[in-house]
């Protein structure tokens, strides 16, 4: 039973880039959520996805985007990337409805 | 910011001892869980608690919903070196499943 799956493990990126982030769920999960991890702080959430639509968002700006494809997987696009986003960011998998949220290892970003 | 607080911060443990952790709010949480994270890895969840006053194990770990729905807490008994790890509380409330988490508590073992 495969479970939640993000790629790629590490990036760097220059201030002002863009990135995209990928996440695949836990296999027969619907629901594909992202929270973004500063060093030593606990998980802050940014937007949770299903049936490919955004269904609630937490406090972080439009730079923050994402999209979700019909085999359920996610993707976490951040544009004109500031060093304040260098984090762990981590997708977690859940049924809708269901509140057990299930994550993947992370990607780390770091920003130079 | 962080709205659920989690104390101690951080704690050594020796191997058999038990040890206590709690996470508190402000605010009334429906739903309490419980994750540990390692080093380089994704929260791994451990306990999930629904209801108020609710005691549920999971091998040497118990947690409870506190009845104010407020709180929560998790014991660990019988400690052994790979309990090792930040343990993050998350609370879920009424509209919706977004998460908020702790700080977490750093658990170390003692030298």
């Amino acid at each position: 039973d495969a479970g939640v799956t993000q790629s790629p493990t590490h990036l760097i990126k220059t201030r002002g880039q863009q990135v995209t982030l990928r996440c695949s769920p836990k296999s027969g999960h619907d629901t594909v959520s992202w929270y973004q991890q500063a060093l030593g702080q606990g998980p802050q959430f940014i937007f949770q996805y299903y049936e490919e639509e955004e269904r609630q968002r937490g406090n972080f700006p439009d730079r923050f985007s994402g999209h979700q494809f019909p085999n359920y997987s996610s993707e976490l696009n951040v544009n004109a990337l500031l060093l304040g986003d260098s984090a762990l960011y981590l997708c977690a998998s859940s049924f809708y409805g269901s509140y057990e949220q299930y994550f993947g290892p992370g990607t780390r970003l770091t920003v130079t | 910011g962080q709205q659920l607080n989690q104390s101690p911060q951080s704690m050594f443990i020796q191997e058999g001892e038990d040890v206590s952790m709690n996470c508190t709010s402000s605010s009334i949480f429906n739903t309490w869980l419980w994750y540990k994270q390692e080093p380089g890895e994704g929260p791994v969840l451990l306990i999930a608690l629904y209801k108020a006053g609710e005691l549920t194990s999971n091998g040497r770990l118990t947690a409870q919903f506190g009845i104010t729905r407020k709180d929560s807490f998790l014991n660990i008994s019988a400690s052994i070196p790979s309990d090792v790890g930040i343990y993050f509380c998350a609370g879920r409330k009424a509209a919706g499943n977004k998460l908020t988490f702790g700080g977490g508590t750093r658990v170390l073992v003692k030298p």
